[in-house]
């Protein structure tokens, strides 16, 4: 169980076009979802916070007008890159939060992440 | 704030040889999770182990093993015989409570090479 699936798993677009990454979990509801971003031989960087019904956090130096996150369901998040330029060239993956036993914590569940080209 | 550092960028090693992978961590929480996850070429992150604060007992599973210390907030990574498929990018991670759940803070990740 606590599959995560991204889409698409590869795109190449246009500078200036906007692309839209889709994130679902298949066999549990996530309430909070995750964004992240990763340049080639990089880490992981959180971007967002994703809570289902409600605006997404973003973190500090994310351009919450060029990442637009929506969250309208408890299995799926989108994150739409805006006006794309060649610098946004990155792999994004999600992640779908689940609770675990205690409250004390979220186990996060990634999907396979979604490599975006911008020429 | 929270931060995991992951002092060893690249580790090559011949196949059959034992590795470790150093993870140092730094918080204010009290309750916090120590993971470490697997980067393959593919890209897909593979979750490897999740440990709770409370927890400082050492595990392993099969090859692999993990030696947690408070004292010295260390969350070490081994791995025994360590094979060609073994080879990727290691990623130890830390949970930290936020408003809407907690967020991982991930270090800046080993490289790990095993050579046949």
């Amino acid at each position: 169980g606590a599959v995560v699936s991204q889409h698409p798993s590869w795109v190449i677009c246009k500078s200036g076009t906007s692309v839209k990454i889709e994130c679902r979990s298949l066999d549990f509801q996530a309430t909070t979802m995750f964004w992240y971003r990763q340049f080639p031989k990089q880490s992981l960087m959180l971007m967002a916070t994703s809570n289902e019904g409600s605006k997404a956090t973003y973190e500090q130096g994310v351009e919450k007008d060029k990442f637009l996150i929506n969250h309208a369901s408890l299995t799926l998040s989108t994150l739409t890159v805006t006006s794309a330029h060649p610098e946004d060239s990155s792999f994004y993956i999600c992640s779908a939060g689940r609770g675990l036993a205690g409250g004390l914590a979220y186990e996060q569940y990634f999907g396979p992440g979604t490599r975006l080209t911008v020429t | 704030a929270q931060k995991v550092t992951q002092a060893q960028t690249e580790i090559s090693v011949v196949e059959k040889e034992d590795v470790t992978l150093d993870c140092v961590y730094e918080t204010r929480d009290t309750t916090y999770y120590l993971f470490w996850y697997k980067q393959p070429p593919s890209g897909e992150l593979v979750f490897l182990i999740r440990r709770n604060s409370f927890d400082e007992q050492n595990e392993i599973s099969g090859r692999y093993s993990w030696n947690f210390q408070k004292s010295t907030s260390s969350f070490n990574f081994t791995i025994t015989a360590s094979q060609v498929v073994d080879s990727a990018v290691y990623f130890c991670a830390l949970s930290e409570a936020s408003e809407y759940g907690n967020k991982l803070v991930f270090g800046a990740g080993t490289i790990l090479r095993v050579k046949s």
